[in-house]
C-alpha cells in the first residue's frame, strides 16, 4: 500500500526556471494538500483541494499554482521559481469528513539557486 | 483563526528519563488536537489524536496527550523516552469538521544516551 506519494524527491533549480511537483495518493481521498516546510516555522499550507477539479488557496500561495484533475493527483507548479521558495514540500491527502487525520508524503526537497 | 503555540523549540533529554512537550492552542471554535512525529528525512506520521470524550489520549510508542479545555493545551508526555524517540513532534488543531489544520512551529527532541 503506497499510501500518498510525492514525485520528485530533490531537485535543484535556477532562478526563473518552472517545474511540478506531482503527488498521488492510493486511499480515495477526498482533500489534498500542498504544505511547505521551513526551520522554525512549522508546517504552512500553500494550496489545498476539497475535491476533483476543486482548488483553494492556502496561506502561502503565491508564486505557486495547483491542479486536481483526477481524484488521485494533486500536481503544484512553479512558474518561475525563486530563492526564497527553497523548502521541503510535503502532499498530504485526508478524507472530507470523520477524525480529520492527514496522511503525508515523504516529502520533496527543492533548492533554487 | 486558529493558532498553536509550542513554546520550546529544541528539548534534550536523557534516555529512560521522562518527558513533556508542550502545546497551547487558540480558537473560537470546538477544535480537533493532534501530535504529529517526523523522523529525520521522513514525512509526518500521527502519534495521537483528541476528538472528544476522554481528555487522556494514548498514542502509539509509549506516548500520551491530556487535553486541558480551560487551559487550552493538549501537552504531550512520554514517562521513559528511548534514542529512538528523537524526532520534531508538531502539534496542530483542526476545526471540528476535522478540516483547516494548523500546525505549530514544531519541538525538536534531542534523547541523549
Amino acid at each position: 500500500n503506497a499510501g500518498v506519494t510525492q514525485t520528485p524527491k530533490f531537485r535543484v533549480l535556477k532562478t526563473g526556471q518552472s517545474m511540478t511537483l506531482l503527488c498521488a495518493q492510493d486511499m480515495n481521498h477526498e482533500y489534498m494538500y500542498w504544505y511547505r516546510q521551513d526551520p522554525g516555522m512549522g508546517l504552512r499550507l500553500i494550496h489545498y483541494s476539497v475535491g476533483e477539479g476543486t482548488t483553494a488557496k492556502g496561506e502561502v500561495p503565491d508564486g505557486y499554482n495547483v491542479s486536481r484533475l483526477k481524484k488521485q493527483n494533486f500536481l503544484l507548479g512553479l512558474e518561475s521559481a525563486a530563492p526564497s521558495q527553497t523548502s521541503v514540500y510535503f502532499c498530504a491527502s485526508s478524507y472530507s469528513t470523520g477524525d480529520g487525520e492527514l496522511f503525508f508524503g515523504e516529502g520533496s526537497r527543492l533548492t533554487v539557486l | 483563526a486558529q493558532s498553536v503555540t509550542q513554546l520550546d523549540s529544541q528539548v534534550p533529554v536523557f534516555e529512560e528519563a521522562p518527558v513533556e512537550l508542550r502545546c497551547n492552542y487558540s480558537s473560537s471554535v470546538s477544535v480537533y488536537l493532534f501530535w504529529y512525529v517526523q523522523y529525520p528525512n521522513q514525512g509526518l506520521q500521527l502519534l495521537l489524536k483528541y476528538l472528544s470524550g476522554s481528555t487522556l489520549v494514548k498514542g502509539i510508542n509509549g506516548f500520551e496527550a491530556e487535553f486541558n479545555k480551560s487551559q487550552t493545551s493538549f501537552h504531550l508526555r512520554k514517562p521513559s523516552v528511548h534514542i529512538s524517540d528523537t524526532a520534531e513532534y508538531f502539534c496542530a488543531v483542526s476545526d471540528n469538521y476535522g478540516q483547516n489544520f494548523v500546525f505549530g512551529p514544531g519541538t525538536r527532541l534531542s534523547v541523549l544516551p
